[in-house]
């Protein structure tokens, strides 16, 4: 596997399920991202995690939950979601300045979750 | 408030036709990313610019900024198909310790025959 990776790729739930969707990154990157893409609306950053700390939670919902247990991985556990928190999900991960990168991101290929 | 605003936001172009895609920010940033988007697939990266009048340039599109103007052009020379897509330019910003990218709307591009 290279670059980022998300499963799975499609998701559909219920209002009352639990689900996870899961990122990797094989690039040896120190920053992970979870972004939602909805239809008309600008990329909006959720969290970031750099070196496995949260350092950047945007008013999410408490219905979304990340978990990241090593720099290449992170997760975003799902409970009693919202049919408008229906879009696609993506996972990015950069190396940061500090680090000696420039922090350009690395995009996955999505997770597109649809609430019923 | 911070804003990164794209235009045009739907573009219609001829092959062969030359035109330029403008992001307009307003906040201080001395870099800035340019992304591609695909129907379906995910966000490709295009350019990197790390300072003012960087210009870099692949094939048939060229991406320059102006950190004094808060301005970033993609121009496309000669369009053909392919370069049919979602253009989308970020702004990186560093409220407080850590850094983030601000994300334009994106503009849809349509190359037709």
């Amino acid at each position: 596997e290279t670059g980022v990776t998300q499963t799975p790729r499609h998701l559909v739930m219920g209002m009352t399920n639990k689900k996870s969707l899961k990122c990797e990154q094989h690039l040896g990157h120190n920053a992970m991202y979870w972004y939602k893409q909805s239809a008309k609306k600008p990329l909006e950053l959720m969290f970031v995690y750099s070196l496995e700390e949260r350092v950047e939670n945007n008013s999410v919902p408490s219905r979304f939950s990340p978990e990241c247990p090593n720099s290449s991985h992170l997760f975003l556990h799902l409970h009693t979601l919202q049919p408008e928190d229906s879009a696609l999900y993506l996972c990015a991960s950069s190396q940061d300045l500090l680090a000696g990168g420039d922090n350009e991101q690395f995009f996955g290929p999505g997770t597109r979750l649809t609430v019923l | 408030e911070l804003k990164v605003e794209q235009n045009p936001l739907f573009l219609s172009m001829q092959e062969g036709k030359n035109y330029t895609i403008y992001c307009n920010y307003s906040t201080t940033s001395d870099r800035l990313y340019w992304y591609r988007q695909d129907p379906g697939k995910s966000l490709e990266s295009l350019f990197v610019l790390l300072s003012n009048g960087a210009v870099k340039q692949e094939g048939r599109l060229m991406a320059s900024l102006d950190t004094k103007a808060r301005l970033s052009t993609l121009h496309i020379t000669a369009a053909v198909h392919d370069l049919s897509a979602t253009y989308f330019c970020a702004v990186d910003i560093k409220p407080g310790n850590n850094r983030k990218l601000i994300w334009g709307l994106g503009t849809s591009l349509a190359v037709n025959p």
